[in-house]
């Protein structure tokens, strides 16, 4: 049983289109993540959602719209795509979110690679 | 922000004992600690997770001294299977974001 699944696995697609990148969790987490890893395999978070509530929402473009219509589920919607908007996309589950936010486990889907030409 | 600084790159043999340091000066009072680890093409996963003093589970252990400005992950005997990426993590200040370090790669040769 996949713990946090994520399709597609692979998406390359050209500049300028709109493409949805899904998230699931089998785990009854509370709290989902998206985050990006780019070609230096540096990893930092994008969003954070909490029973459907917007928790986490860093400096991203607005191109990029994370939607949870339910606990379980937590998708990525970006717009206007761009070449630089190339990478790994994870997404991520916790138990719950903590007054410190580090100190739950995080469980990982096994990413979605993003290319945009 | 809160920054991590881990070493790049380290290379080990089978059997040794590998340690890896994080820095990370601005921790808040109430972080904690937090190392995964990333084989290729793979989500990380979480190895172990610490607030003070010494934490040891099955495959690792982790030290932090007092200040905890720092932490070390010890990974006793390593096997060529633990060749991968290790991320240190921990909160900002806030204690709204979650920061990864830029991870350390670690190569273990036979």
């Amino acid at each position: 049983d996949t713990a946090v699944s994520q399709t597609p696995k692979y998406l390359v697609t050209q500049m300028g289109n709109d493409k949805s990148i899904k998230c699931e969790q089998n785990l009854g987490h509370d709290t989902m993540y998206w985050y990006k890893q780019d070609s230096k395999k540096f990893l930092k978070i994008m969003f954070s959602y909490n029973n459907k509530e917007l928790i986490i929402n860093e400096t991203v473009p607005n191109r990029f719209s994370p939607k949870s219509p339910d606990k379980a589920h937590l998708n990525l919607h970006i717009n206007s795509l761009e070449l630089g908007d190339s990478a790994v996309y994870f997404c991520a589950s916790s138990q719950h979110l903590a007054a410190s936010i580090s100190t739950y486990e995080q469980y990982f889907g096994p990413g979605t690679r993003l290319t945009v030409t | 922000l809160a920054k991590t600084t881990q070493p790049i790159s380290m290379d080990s043999y089978e059997g040794q004992e590998v340690n890896i340091t994080c820095s990370h000066n601005n921790i808040a009072t109430n972080d904690y600690i937090t190392w995964y680890q990333q084989f290729p093409s793979q989500g990380p996963r979480f190895i172990i997770q610490g607030y003070k003093t010494k934490v040891t589970n099955e495959v690792a252990s982790l030290f932090i001294p007092a200040d905890r400005k720092s932490s070390t992950l010890s990974l006793p005997r390593v096997s060529l299977s633990d060749t991968a990426v290790y991320y240190c993590l921990v909160g900002d200040q806030a204690g709204t974001a979650l920061i990864f370090g830029k991870g350390t790669t670690l190569s273990v040769s036979s």
